[in-house]
């Protein structure tokens, strides 16, 4: 079974930075759409990223210019590294791979806090 | 700005019929959208409910249906049972690479 786990969340001070982690098993990473999508607390879901197998990236604008995904496809393993974070920053990050047009398999999720 | 609009709150009495919906502030959902559902309890992430407008995820069972009701797409649900209370959020794709979800739909069931 096709499984995301996350590392990397925590406290980050405005202006700092901070890389997410999400490291995939039975599936490979480079072959695969990756996304990042987050959820403020109390709020909906928000897509913040798309990493394509071609290597194309996409963001939001919310974090267009702050926000950089790749991938390590020796460690099988998803990144993103946030830059310059705001507040508004804050919440639960997830991974999650898309195929069929749809985010299927979802990591469990890490929470990142924004605050100085 | 694309925003995708959802009904915030809707209740249904068990074993009744809901339908919720999902819609664009700036025209219509289509199929060409690939409208995509999923099913988030708290403090868990989300599960893939529906894809491409009407295609159950594996292990979903058949109480949930997606479609195009007019100028939005539209989950189906039947048979309300006490643990589908929830939260529900579509998902469109927007082209060029962009997603954008709705702001998802707490379900009561009565």
């Amino acid at each position: 079974e096709v499984q995301l786990v996350q590392s990397g969340g925590g406290l980050i001070q405005p202006g700092g930075s901070l890389k997410l982690s999400c490291a995939a098993s039975y599936l490979t990473v480079r072959s695969n759409y990756m996304n990042w999508v987050r959820q403020a607390p109390g709020k909906g879901l928000e897509w913040v990223s798309t990493l394509h197998p071609d290597g194309g990236a996409y963001y939001a604008d919310s974090v267009k210019g702050r926000f950089t995904i790749s991938r390590d496809s020796s460690e099988n393993t998803l990144f993103l590294r946030m830059d310059s974070p705001r507040a508004d920053d804050t919440a639960v990050y997830y991974c999650a791979t898309n195929s069929n047009w749809h985010f299927d398999t979802w990591g469990q999720g890490t929470l990142v806090t924004v605050s100085s | 700005q694309t925003v995708v609009t959802q009904e915030p709150s809707f209740s249904v009495f068990p074993g009744g019929t809901v339908t919720l919906t999902c819609g664009l502030n700036s025209g219509s959902v289509s199929a060409s959208h690939r409208p995509s559902w999923y099913q988030q309890t708290p403090g868990q992430a989300p599960r893939a409910l529906i894809h491409s407008t009407n295609i159950r995820s594996s292990g979903v069972p058949d109480r949930f249906s997606g479609s195009i009701l007019g100028n939005k797409a539209a989950l189906m649900i039947t048979g309300a049972r006490a643990d589908d209370e929830c939260s529900f959020y579509c998902g469109l794709y927007m082209g060029s690479g962009i997603w954008v979800f709705g702001g998802g739909t707490k379900l009561t069931v009565l």
